[in-house]
């Protein structure tokens, strides 16, 4: 059974300052790591995706991946209020057509 | 940039009825991902097809079938249908060798069985 566990949060950070969100998953085969946005009542949006230890960085956010350790996490610097969303973070274990498992999202607020 | 596109974005059905959703892919792309979101949860995958081909299944009850047809997109069958099946319904795609199998989904259709 795949898991994926987050800390559901919510997780309240100041505007401007960086928020830090962290996944776990159990299934050591996993070979590709995603990060979905989704605003209440909308559809996940792909905001970052990795595959490879260490970090990669797009814009504001930055994904960090440790094999090892069954870890990922997310870096949003600069946090605007418009961030304010849940994250979820989502393990690809096979690749090609398979789908996904998420965890359950942590809820992030950003106080202006 | 195109994305990807559902119909209807709203059906309100009662029990033991039946309902067809439909997914348009992004253009290109040739593999399609059904999952199922209820209230206060996160998504639960279903079903997936490449090339027309099912690819993987998850917790997709029985009284569910889903297809690819040839221009790739998918429709989502569900029969019998139970006041749990209330749930928003997400479609994605993605195009299997140039994106790495990330998964671009689309609006959703919020089901509600009454």
């Amino acid at each position: 059974q795949k898991e994926v566990e987050q800390n559901s949060g919510p997780l309240s950070v100041p505007e401007g300052a960086i928020a830090s969100l962290n996944c776990t998953y159990s299934d050591r085969v996993s070979q590709s790591f995603f990060w979905y946005r989704q605003y209440s009542g909308k559809s996940p949006e792909l905001i970052m995706s990795i595959y490879s230890n260490g970090d990669k960085e797009d814009g504001r956010f930055t994904a960090q991946l440790n094999k090892a350790s069954q870890y990922v996490s997310l870096l949003i610097r600069d946090s605007q209020p418009s961030d304010s969303a849940t994250y979820l973070c989502a393990v690809d274990s096979g690749g090609g057509a398979d789908g996904l498992t998420f965890g359950k999202g942590t809820h992030l607020i950003i106080q202006p | 940039a195109a994305g990807v596109i559902q119909s209807p974005r709203h059906l309100i059905k009662e029990k033991r009825e039946t309902a067809t959703l439909k997914c348009y892919p992004i253009p290109r792309h040739d593999t399609v991902y059904w999952y199922q979101q209820g209230p206060g949860q996160d998504p639960q995958f279903l079903i997936s097809f490449y090339e027309k081909m099912q690819s993987d299944k998850g917790s997709i009850p029985d009284r569910f079938s889903a297809q690819q047809f040839s221009d790739y997109h998918s429709e989502l069958n569900m029969s019998s249908l139970e006041l749990g099946d209330s749930a928003l319904y997400f479609c994605a795609s993605s195009l299997q060798k140039e994106t790495l199998y990330e998964q671009y989904f689309g609006p959703g259709t919020r089901l509600t069985v009454t």
